[in-house]
């Protein structure tokens, strides 16, 4: 059974950083390329980044690119998701996501964490 | 990048009804690359259909989608109790993959 569970969000001031971690059991994590998303409170969906199962790509959204990197330690079965010069509208909860095919990158989600909070507040 | 208009935006029904919802994107989607989510309040999305008519596994047969191109639908034949949520699509034709901004299924 698949499973995913971050951790790492918390409470920030405007111009912090935060790094957000998703623990993966359950499937062959390092076969698998892998998504973050996020949700403002009381919004919709916004897909943020993918990595590729080897980390040999990763891609962005507009909304973030230059500001976060994504990484994964597959020995450990951890993905993470590096913050930077948060605003307040980086406040959301962050989802990492499962593809449903290995590479992925243009792919639904079969797998979703419960999500960390992530808020930017001064 | 593709934009996917949700309506309506709330859909006020009683349980046993059947729910409509449409999911219309910007640019035609190639090889019916469309998925479509359920979320609760609190709660992660669970995936209900992919490749536009697909049901993903454990969904019962009363979530059903179907269209092509331009146009989708999600229908639910029979609202339970546990069916009052957002629903959101998601188009995988094109990156970045985009969302809907969701359609809210409330209790009439």
């Amino acid at each position: 059974q698949v499973q995913l569970v971050e951790s790492g969000g918390g409470v920030v001031q405007p111009g912090g950083s935060l790094r957000l971690s998703c623990s993966a059991s359950g499937f062959s994590f390092s076969s698998f390329g892998m998504h973050w998303v996020r949700q403002a409170p009381g919004k919709g969906l916004e897909w943020v980044g993918f990595i590729r199962f080897d980390a040999s790509n990763k891609y962005y959204a507009d909304s973030v690119k230059g500001r976060i990197s994504i990484s994964r330690d597959n020995a450990k079965n951890t993905l993470s998701l590096q913050i930077n010069s948060l605003r307040p509208d980086d406040t959301a909860v962050y989802y990492c996501a499962k593809p449903s095919q290995k590479y992925g990158y243009r792919d639904y989600f079969d797998s979703w964490g419960q999500g960390t909070l992530v808020a930017v507040s001064a | 990048e593709i934009v996917l208009t949700q309506s309506p935006g709330t859909l006020s029904l009683s349980p046993g009804e059947r729910a409509t919802l449409s999911c219309r994107a910007s640019q035609r989607l190639s090889d019916t690359s469309l998925a479509w989510y359920q979320q609760k309040p609190g709660q992660a999305p669970r995936l209900l259909i992919y490749g536009a008519v697909n049901r993903a596994t454990g969904i019962p047969d009363r979530f059903s989608g179907s269209g092509s191109g331009t146009d989708f639908t999600l229908t639910i034949s029979g609202l339970g109790p546990e069916d009052f949520a957002v629903y959101y699509c998601q188009q995988y034709a094109y990156s970045p993959g985009t969302f809907g901004q969701g359609t809210k299924v409330e209790i009439k």
